[in-house]
């Protein structure tokens, strides 16, 4: 398995650009979530997902889009990026109560 | 209003000797409690589950406690080691429909040599 998977790693946007963060993973989780963290500081929940076609907000989800049209995929959409979203982005998933799996981050750059 | 906190931001400890670090919560019920690790620039990983109904769980040098009635958990890192640097999240699993992990911000823990 190769757990949960990210692309791209490295991105650097300027401002108003969009874009879409890639997320997968092969486990069969039904439990997805989008997280941001920003330097030194703890992970805030952007948007989660709990199967496919169901998706929900998270503390942090304004200027952030989401679906979930497959078990797999969780893609992340950034519309007219602005500098407040340069962060770490990291993907997870889970299968119900038990532990979540990280991906690896996409480090997002806005200037 | 509901609230999780990792008590220290940092904790300096000297190698060999045992790491304790606490996570507290307010206004949850949490069925489960978990501990992972996160090193610099990677997502964090995994360590350890407590159910409610457990008071302690081992696995190798790690162990945590969960005390319901004190709403806290410890986890400790004995004979630890400079590769325990790390930073550990707690993070609580409340079992409620399809609720997402509360997470702690964590704590940074430095082993020295």
């Amino acid at each position: 398995n190769a757990g949960v998977t990210q692309t791209p790693k490295f991105r650097i946007l300027k401002i108003g650009q969009s874009m879409t963060l890639q997320c997968a993973q092969d486990m069969n989780h039904n439990y997805m979530y989008w997280y941001r963290q920003d330097p030194g500081m703890g992970l805030k929940l952007i948007y989660y997902s709990v199967g496919a076609g169901i998706t929900d907000k998270g503390e942090v989800p304004n200027g952030y889009n989401v679906s979930r049209s497959t078990t797999e995929d969780f893609p992340l959409r950034l519309e007219l990026a602005a500098p407040s979203q340069t962060s770490v982005y990291f993907c997870a998933s889970r299968l119900d109560s038990y532990e979540q799996y990280f991906g690896p981050g996409t480090r997002l750059t806005v200037t | 209003s509901q609230k999780i906190e990792q008590n220290s931001e940092a904790l300096n400890i000297q190698e060999g000797k045992t790491a304790t670090l606490t996570c507290n919560y307010t206004n949850y019920s949490p069925a489960y409690l978990q501990w992972y690790r996160q090193d610099p620039g990677r997502g964090p990983v995994f360590l350890l589950l407590i159910r409610e109904n457990e008071k302690e769980k081992r696995k190798e040098r790690l162990k945590v406690t969960f005390d319901t009635t004190l709403k806290q958990s410890l986890f400790h890192i004995t004979a630890s080691q400079p590769a325990d640097s790390a930073t550990y999240l707690c993070a609580l699993d409340l079992f409620s429909g399809n609720t997402p992990l509360v997470f702690g911000k964590g704590t940074r823990l430095s082993v020295i040599a």
